[in-house]
């Protein structure tokens, strides 16, 4: 089935810096990546996808890219402010399995 | 106020006992899920249903059960052959029912067997 590897397992940034996290997949019929912010003792929620024919997306200080022939796709976060800090799932769907398979997820921690 | 709850929020369970956990929705959402939440994990899908009366085994439902009576309900029972049913469980559903779109979560329910 699908496999979906995140890295960093956890990621501490200065307010102000930028924060960059890579997931790959392995099912090259995928065709959807969505990215969930899940903060302490709260459901996650999504932040932001992409869809196989779109290369790269932002929405604000958050950006997707995407690279199918590399089968892995990034969420850049710029400006980290403290309300960032929280748990990024990636995920991957579409292709021959018809679910959503999640990463092991991403602690992003914005100090002050 | 649409949204999807799920009840308890925290469960303690004596080894060898079955536990429910409920998950309703009032989105008028087609397809629910469960998945479970380990420290390093991420998320786990156990079961998800797509349509009243019909659902699909996970990647992990192996001591799991569930059952899809109505379209608002999606109840999970973790019974005692789960062999470390300790977790945090999230529900979610979603319109529609191909991969694709958002899932919408559940605050999650605690399982704590003692």
């Amino acid at each position: 089935g699908e496999n979906v590897e995140q890295h960093p397992s956890t990621l501490s940034v200065q307010e102000g810096d930028s924060a960059v996290i890579k997931c790959t997949y392995s099912d090259s019929a995928s065709n959807y990546f969505p990215w969930y912010k899940q903060e302490l003792g709260k459901r996650p929620q999504l932040i932001i996808d992409i869809r196989s024919n779109v290369g790269e997306k932002k929405d604000q200080r958050i950006a997707v890219t995407l690279n199918k022939t590399a089968k892995h796709f990034s969420l850049h976060i710029t400006e980290t402010q403290p309300e960032d800090s929280a748990v990024y799932f990636c995920a991957a769907s579409g292709g021959g399995f018809q679910k959503l398979v999640f990463g092991t997820g991403t602690r992003l921690l914005v100090s002050p | 106020d649409g949204g999807i709850t799920q009840s308890p929020k925290y469960l303690f369970r004596k080894e060898g006992q079955n536990v429910t956990l409920s998950c309703e929705q009032n989105l008028n959402h087609d397809a629910m899920y469960w998945y479970r939440q380990d420290p390093g994990q991420g998320l786990r899908l156990i079961y998800y249903s797509q349509i009243v009366n019909d659902f699909q085994k996970g990647d992990i439902a192996e001591g799991y059960s569930v059952s899809r009576e109505k379209k608002e309900s999606f109840p999970l029972t973790v019974t005692s052959a789960q062999k470390n049913p300790t977790a945090f469980y999230l529900c979610a559903s979603k319109f529609g029912t191909d991969p694709t779109g958002e899932l919408f979560f559940g605050e999650g329910s605690r399982l704590t067997v003692l």
